[in-house]
């Protein structure tokens, strides 16, 4: 079975600096989409970054980029200039070849002021 | 651009009552998912539907069911509510399968 690991389940950045959330995936597909979402207390998900397994380049949006190790099966989000709106947890998500969301069990991040 | 929409915001149900979670998408997006979301867990998928046709479930017992309609929304029903069915219930949509999914804000189901 395919699985999605995020072995850090809180972490805390101090305002205006950056922080990295770590991800695992294990899969035999060749071909796949990873996602970061994040979920604020308001509950609403919202999709952060996407990467497709195909491109070599790692995907940027903003203040968001990621580190795609392919070889590694490592997939991890980078926040620059943290903000206080950027609190929430952050599920690591890899799409299947069915097309269907596998979930890690999220990073709640606390941005201190 | 409305986003997906979901209803109802939040219900509550007695043990062994029915469930009816309705969902709309968003203009457009033809695929319709649904996750069962319990709290200080991350989302399991339960089913996935494509142009009105079921083209994924996950691991749930057959006391969860869903439809879509020709205009792409969707149902999600839960029969038989066991207390363990209390959770964040998601739906999702997104153009075609493939593409990248975008979220409702859920709905909250209460078992008592």
């Amino acid at each position: 079975a395919q699985t999605v690991t995020q072995s850090q389940p809180e972490m805390s950045v101090q305002e205006a600096e950056t922080v990295t959330l770590s991800c695992t995936y294990d899969t035999s597909e060749s071909d796949y989409y990873l996602f970061w979402y994040k979920q604020p207390p308001s509950r609403q998900m919202i999709l952060v970054i996407r990467q497709e397994a195909y491109k070599q380049q790692n995907a940027t949006e903003n203040r968001f980029s990621v580190n795609f190790q392919k070889a590694a099966k490592s997939f991890s989000l980078k926040i620059s200039d943290s903000q206080l709106g950027d609190a929430a947890m952050y599920f690591c998500v890899q799409m299947d070849s069915n097309y269907q969301l596998i979930w890690g069990a999220g990073t709640k991040l606390i941005i201190k002021p | 651009d409305a986003g997906v929409t979901q209803s109802p915001t939040h219900l509550i149900k007695t043990r062994g009552q029915h469930v009816t979670l309705r969902c709309s998408p968003i203009s457009g997006h033809k695929s319709v998912s649904w996750y069962q979301q319990v709290l200080g867990q991350g989302p399991q998928f339960i089913f996935q539907y494509y142009e009105k046709e079921e083209r994924g479930r996950g691991n749930f017992p057959d006391r969860f069911s869903a439809r879509q309609f020709p205009n792409y929304s969707s149902e999600l029903n839960v029969n038989a509510l066991l207390l363990g069915d209390s959770a964040l219930y998601l739906c999702a949509s997104s153009v075609i399968p493939r593409y990248e999914q975008y979220f409702g804000p859920g709905t909250r189901l209460t078992v008592t």
